[in-house]
């Protein structure tokens, strides 16, 4: 079957931009994952959803970030009043329950000029 | 907290090598441990998850070891190829929370 899919896969923007960046996950993974992972560096951790809840949200850097699963499938990162350190690839996860193989998707890579 | 260390950051070898990848764990109180691999401008693969019950999982030329009281993993490549050449990440499923830490990687280079 499909794997992780996210939009866009490259997106740029101008400071001071609201961005919203899409993941879908693999049909039937009830728990899905958001990280950020900068150059040279291994991802880390943002927040995560077990079906429409968002069960852990210490990640997030500010509240400037935001994220949603409202029906417990597509998940929605959206990140308002964008910066020049927002710069990332946002990489979404998506597995079959807690505590077990995480999937990942292609990531988006955002650029904040 | 929980902090992941892979060593060597970078590694360089001729092909049909076998070769030992490291990664180490400060909190032994862990769910499982995953090992992905990289390729640029790409999403990361799964590769093998070890539960924490577990000693070693084998996929192929790839075999992983678990020793949890120790905080330690390793991933050994039999007879690499140049199309093992990738950034290998570890990550650890801590206990009490459901958000993989990973490691910095190690960016391996198989020479023809």
């Amino acid at each position: 079957g499909a794997g992780v899919s996210q939009s866009p896969r490259y997106k740029v923007t101008k400071r001071g931009q609201d961005v919203a960046l899409r993941c879908d996950p693999i049909s039937g993974h009830v728990s899905l994952y958001w990280y950020r992972q900068a150059l040279g560096q291994g991802p880390e951790f943002l927040t995560y959803f077990n079906y429409e809840a968002q069960q852990d949200k210490s990640g997030l850097p500010n509240d400037r970030f935001s994220a949603e699963r409202p029906e417990g499938s597509i998940s929605t990162l959206t990140i308002q009043r964008t910066e020049q350190r927002d710069s990332a690839m946002y990489r979404c996860a998506s597995s079959l329950r807690l505590a077990v193989e995480q999937f990942f998707g292609p990531g988006t890579r955002l650029t904040v000029l | 907290k929980q902090e992941v260390t892979q060593i060597p950051a970078a590694l360089s070898v001729p092909e049909g090598e076998n070769l030992v990848l490291n990664c180490s764990f400060t909190d032994s109180a862990i769910y499982n441990l995953q090992w992905f691999r990289q390729d640029p401008g790409k999403g990361l693969t799964s590769l093998l998850l070890i539960q924490s019950s577990q000693r070693e999982q084998t996929s192929g030329r790839l075999n992983a070891s678990l020793d949890k009281s120790s905080g330690r993993s390793t991933l050994y490549i039999a007879a690499s190829q140049p199309g093992d050449s990738a950034t290998y990440l570890c990550a650890v499923t801590i206990q009490g929370a459901q958000k993989l830490v990973f490691g910095q990687g190690t960016r391996l280079t198989i020479n023809p």
